[in-house]
């Protein structure tokens, strides 16, 4: 499974908008890029995912470059309620068997 | 979305008693669920992975005697700590993938909410 590399931590302020950047050089051919969130003491919760190019939904923006070695969770105008750790995680999402696994992920803190 | 939910959401326990942690899929049929732990500041950790009707992969360094999985529906998988000591107090994540009840396939992997296991 690819590994990923994020920024421990990043601060920002309300109404800005937040990129935050992964690096997945060994990413395979069949792998989807998935982003999730989790604040303190619950489960992760699904954001985005991708496979190239740009995704965006009611929430967030994925930017995938061509070569797929690195993508960008884009937040725009964050508030104080997007304090929390995002996880990026590579994988197979066909594949049943095949578990996320989760890397150190990035600690936004958003201020006031 | 589909929904995961987990049973208890916080549990208190004396040394040497077991604990058991459920987690259904609430809206889908989960063919593969899986087990994270989560201690204070850290990341999740891959405990296991199990397929409905058969046995758990287990993660290199996870007892598979201590922690017991059990996935016989499609819907439930259940999590037993045997023995917990106070090592074993954490926070256990499960998640699951699988197929809609309508239909169709689901890309990503659900999480349900974690359990707070406190062992005294």
């Amino acid at each position: 499974l690819a590994k990923t590399t994020q920024p421990i931590s990043m601060d920002s302020y309300e109404g800005q908008e937040v990129n935050i950047t992964c690096s997945h050089n060994n990413i395979a051919t069949n792998d989807y890029i998935t982003w999730y969130q989790q604040f303190p003491s619950q489960g992760p919760r699904f954001i985005i995912q991708g496979y190239k190019t740009k995704v965006t939904n009611e929430v967030a923006s994925l930017f995938i470059p061509a070569d797929r070695k690195s993508s960008t969770l884009s937040l725009p105008r964050v508030s104080l309620s997007d304090t929390a750790v995002y996880y990026c995680l590579v994988g197979f999402s066909n594949q049943a068997g095949t578990a996320l696994i989760f890397g150190k992920g990035t600690t936004l803190s958003v201020s006031s | 979305g589909a929904v995961v939910s987990q049973h208890p959401s916080r549990v208190i326990c004396k040394s040497g008693t077991s604990v058991k942690i459920e987690c259904r899929s609430l809206d889908f049929q989960a063919t593969t669920m899986f087990w994270y732990r989560q201690f204070p500041k850290q990341s999740l950790m891959l405990m296991a992975t199990s397929n409905e009707g058969s046995k758990a992969t287990y993660e290199q360094g996870v007892e598979k005697d201590k922690f017991l999985i059990n996935h016989a529906s499609l819907t439930l998988s259940t999590l037993t700590v045997t023995s917990a000591h106070p090592e074993d107090s954490s926070f256990y994540i499960c998640s699951a993938r699988g197929i809609p009840l309508a239909g169709g396939s689901y890309n990503e992997q659900f999480f349900g909410p974690g359990t707070r296991l406190t062992v005294l």
